[in-house]
């Protein structure tokens, strides 16, 4: 069966440490993943994209690995802050079925605390 | 606008009421999409439009949900005869493009507490 799969543990760290997060999935071919935040109450917020034919990406803080063969990404915040506390979802879309379909897992709790 | 708006933010439904969720995308997005988010829960797929065309509604859950995008802005989903289950988050995003390569913009999306 088709599975997404984070952490479902909430992730601790201490200020200015690296969080990192993992996302598996299994039985998607996705030409795409993207990673989204999402705060209590509100909606996801979309924050990086990565291609199937891309290892890594950055955007300030943040860095996305995908590794197709292990079919995993993960999900890097450097010089972590209090305010990155938040809920982190990854999303794929699932090219089976075409692409407009966004896949979500589970999302994993970060918390950083001062 | 500015960003997706989602109206109510909340709705309480008795069981067996009729609601009606609305959601305005942002000006000049092609592509619409309904989500349903349960508690600790990602959000899940319900049906997806092109303009006024409504090119996926593989998930909706039950013949009780009917989406609508008549003018291809402005978008409604609709819940017949709400049950409990029906209780969740029901959010809204839109995007340029129907493909997402550039992420979707989601609302705040709508809670809704069948009682």
């Amino acid at each position: 069966s088709q599975k997404i799969e984070q952490n479902s543990e909430a992730l601790n760290i201490q200020e200015g440490k690296t969080a990192t997060l993992t996302c598996n999935y299994t039985n998607y071919s996705p030409a795409y993943l993207q990673w989204y935040r999402q705060d209590p109450g509100r909606g996801p917020v979309f924050l990086l994209l990565i291609r199937e034919n891309e290892k890594e990406k950055r955007k300030e803080r943040l860095k996305v690995t995908f590794d197709t063969t292990l079919k995993q990404s993960l999900f890097h915040i450097t010089a972590s802050q209090p305010a990155d506390s938040a809920t982190y979802l990854c999303a794929l879309d699932n090219a089976n079925t075409g692409f407009q379909k966004l896949v979500f897992g589970t999302g994993t709790r970060l918390l950083v605390s001062p | 606008g500015a960003g997706v708006s989602q109206s109510p933010r909340y709705k309480v439904a008795k069981r067996g009421q009729d609601v009606a969720l609305r959601c305005d995308p942002i000006s000049g997005h092609v592509s619409l999409f309904w989500y349903q988010q349960a508690l600790g829960q990602g959000p899940e797929f319900l049906t997806y439009f092109q303009n006024e065309a409504q090119l996926d509604k593989s998930g909706l859950p039950s013949d009780r949900f009917f989406a609508e995008r008549p003018e291809g802005s402005v978008s409604t989903l609709k819940i017949q005869r709400t049950q409990q289950e029906d209780s969740a988050v029901y959010l809204c995003a839109s995007s340029l493009s129907g493909q997402g390569a550039r992420g979707y913009t989601f609302g705040s999306g709508t809670r809704l507490t069948v009682v």
